[in-house]
């Protein structure tokens, strides 16, 4: 069975600094690969995903985020946070050709501060 | 567009009351799923349905029950409800297509006195 770890529960950050939110899955076979952002009292939004092809994503607001298969990783970072940024982030692994049974990590809260 | 409609958003249940979380969307989606989030666990599958009829169980699927009689609708119940059961749940759907994203609902926060 595929797992999602995310290492860090809480990254505190400046306005306009650069943030890195980590995941990392695990999995035997291929993978599609989400992130999701959930703003407070809200359900959950894709934020972008990876699916196949080019290994770098992009979301509308800046966000990125890059596949690494031999690191089993799929990192999301921003160059330049802002406090609407403030959210939690989940991480999540679908795998490759089953029923869209998604697996998610446990979050990480990302608390933009002036 | 109403997405996915989640009722009602808040409840308070008693031990051993029972009750029924309502899920309904307007996207024919095929796959329709429960979660619920608890600090520090992130989200953890309960119940989904690829379709009309068919269900299956998720990673935490004791004490709830569900039944797919309609594309549209996927309830929740909880039977007889216990503390452990204090979450925020939440419904998600999609199509069966794979890749395609999940869309969720607004939650339900319950709680179990």
């Amino acid at each position: 069975a595929q797992s999602v770890t995310q290492l860090d529960s809480q990254v505190p950050v400046f306005e306009e600094a650069p943030v890195e939110l980590r995941c990392n899955y695990s999995s035997s076979v291929s993978v599609y690969l989400f992130w999701y952002v959930q703003y407070p009292n809200q359900g959950l939004q894709l934020l972008l995903k990876y699916l196949s092809g080019s290994t770098l994503v992009e979301s509308i607001n800046g966000f990125e985020a890059e596949f690494n298969k031999s690191q089993t990783s799929f990192h999301l970072r921003k160059p330049s946070v802002h406090i609407s940024d403030t959210a939690e982030y989940f991480c999540a692994v679908r795998v490759a050709g089953t029923a869209s049974k998604l697996t998610f990590g446990t979050g990480t809260r990302l608390q933009v501060t002036l | 567009n109403a997405g996915v409609t989640q009722t009602p958003k808040f409840q308070v249940l008693k031990t051993g009351q029972s009750m029924t979380l309502q899920c309904a969307q307007d996207m024919n989606h095929e796959y329709m799923s429960w979660y619920r989030q608890d600090p520090g666990m992130g989200l953890r599958l309960i119940h989904y349905s690829v379709g009309a009829g068919i269900t299956d169980q998720g990673e935490v699927p004791n004490g709830y029950n569900v039944s797919r009689s309609t594309t549209e609708d996927f309830p929740l119940r909880l039977l007889s409800a216990a503390p452990s059961q204090t979450s925020v749940y939440f419904c998600a759907s999609s199509y069966l297509k794979l890749g395609t994203e999940a869309f969720f609902g607004q939650g339900t926060r319950l709680t179990v006195v």
